[in-house]
């Protein structure tokens, strides 16, 4: 079947411009997340979307970045007025609600570059 | 800070060698769990250990758990220079929440 899917894979904007990521879960997979990850990095945690719950927005760094998930299935991370420090590859992941553990499915990422 | 510490943060290291990579975290925990990631692009998960376990194996990995220490270490045997990547650590605190990521470690393994 098919993994997480990301789009673009590359995304160049000038700075205050406003952009939206994309992302296609596995079918089936009700947990989403985003994550961002900066150059030689680890992961830092965005947003998480699970099932019908509230989203947990804890690790949105700004009120310039939202996402939605609509129908449970695909997600829009929208960064607003984007800054150079914005820069970044979004990853997002999907897994199984309502298992024993959580295993992640990561898609390739966007690369986003804020010029 | 991170709930996951990788150390080192690099290692190089030659072909046929072996290559341990450390992980650390500070609460407690359901499971650990180890990803690889190849140029910056998505992850890709290796290995899961629970922390009713201390010891698990897959293929040429080898992972431990000490959850009174609250550490675990990835092993890889034979490496090869495929085996080139970054490696991190994720914990999950309760079944079915959210995984927390290490800072990763670049492994390099020189033909």
């Amino acid at each position: 079947g098919a993994g997480v899917s990301q789009s673009p894979s590359n995304k160049v904007t000038e700075k205050g411009k406003d952009v939206e990521l994309r992302c296609d879960p596995i079918s089936g997979h009700t947990a989403l997340y985003w994550y961002r990850q900066s150059l030689g990095q680890g992961l830092e945690f965005l947003i998480y979307f699970q099932g019908n719950s509230a989203p947990d927005k804890s690790g949105l760094p700004s009120d310039r970045f939202s996402a939605e998930r609509t129908g449970g299935s695909v997600s829009t991370l929208t960064i607003q007025r984007t800054q150079q420090e914005d820069s970044a590859v979004y990853l997002c992941a999907s897994s199984l609600e309502y298992r024993s553990y959580n295993e992640q499915f990561f898609g390739p990422g966007t690369r986003l570059t804020v010029l | 800070s991170q709930q996951g510490e990788e150390d080192p943060q690099a290692l190089s290291i030659q072909e046929g060698e072996n290559a341990t990579m450390n992980c650390s975290y500070k609460t407690s925990i359901n499971n650990l769990q180890w990803y690889r990631q190849n140029s910056g692009r998505g992850l890709v998960h290796l290995i899961l250990i629970r922390s009713n376990e201390r010891e698990k194996h897959s293929g040429r990995l080898r992972v431990t758990l000490d959850t009174s220490k609250k550490s675990s270490s990835l092993l890889i045997t034979a490496s090869r220079a495929a085996d080139t990547a970054s490696y991190f650590c994720a914990t999950e605190r309760a079944s079915g929440s959210r995984l927390t990521f290490g800072e990763g470690t670049q492994l390099t393994v020189n033909p």
